[in-house]
């Protein structure tokens, strides 16, 4: 079975300070991880994809992930925070076929 | 190109009442996904469709239900509503194909249901 934990529902950063977003991952294969955001009453959208072509993938909005097997890993991050990126992030996790299975989200706040 | 269109945006509906929510995918998407999203119980999988064929499920009630178009255009069902089915209802749209799990999926704004 596959599944995804994020780790903190909330996080607080300042303006221009590191973001850091944790998420652990648990599958008996080789998983297909994603990082999407949500704005308020907003669908998903899609910030990166773990494709196993690079441990080091970089997404939109200036946000890359690590994926770590060793560590069962996968944190997001972006080096200096704006204030656009108060939103919602979930981490996902997919097999094969069309089924995500999403974290119970981290609720991000930028602080002016 | 066009996203992913859901429709109505919101709906209030009342207990025992039935609804119907309609989700465009991406032209040339053949595979929709519909998910519940609740506060207490975060994003859960409902079902997913592709060629007209619901192809997974996940563990809800028969009370929600589905279909899909020739189109590609998928509805959803709930009877019976409860309150306990207020709930924002995402579609998610991608090529559908099997055995390439790292095919993202795009999301549609939702429909928010609110059970009175």
């Amino acid at each position: 079975a596959q599944s995804v934990t994020q780790l903190g529902s909330h996080v607080s950063v300042s303006e221009g300070a590191l973001v850091l977003l944790r998420c652990n991952y648990s599958s008996s294969v080789p998983p297909y991880l994603f990082w999407y955001v949500q704005y308020p009453n907003q669908g998903l959208q899609l910030l990166l994809k773990y494709t196993s072509a690079a441990t080091l993938v970089k997404g939109i909005n200036g946000f890359e992930a690590e994926f770590k097997k060793s560590e069962t890993s996968f944190h997001l991050t972006k080096p200096s925070a704006h204030m656009s990126d108060a939103a919602e992030y979930f981490c996902a996790v997919k097999h094969t076929g069309n089924q995500f299975y999403f974290g119970t989200g981290t609720s991000l706040t930028v602080i002016p | 190109k066009a996203g992913v269109t859901q429709t109505p945006r919101y709906l209030i509906k009342t207990r025992g009442q039935q609804v119907t929510l309609s989700c465009s995918p991406i032209s040339g998407h053949r595979s929709v996904s519909w998910y519940q999203q609740t506060p207490g119980q975060g994003l859960q999988f409902l079902f997913e469709y592709f060629s007209e064929t619901q192809r997974n499920k996940g563990n809800f009630p028969g009370r929600f239900s589905g279909r899909q178009f020739s189109n590609s255009r998928s509805e959803m069902n709930v009877s019976t509503l409860e309150l306990g089915d207020s709930a924002l209802y995402l579609c998610a749209s991608s090529t559908g194909g099997t055995g390439k799990g790292n095919t993202e999926a795009f999301f549609g704004q939702g429909t928010r249901l609110t059970v009175v």
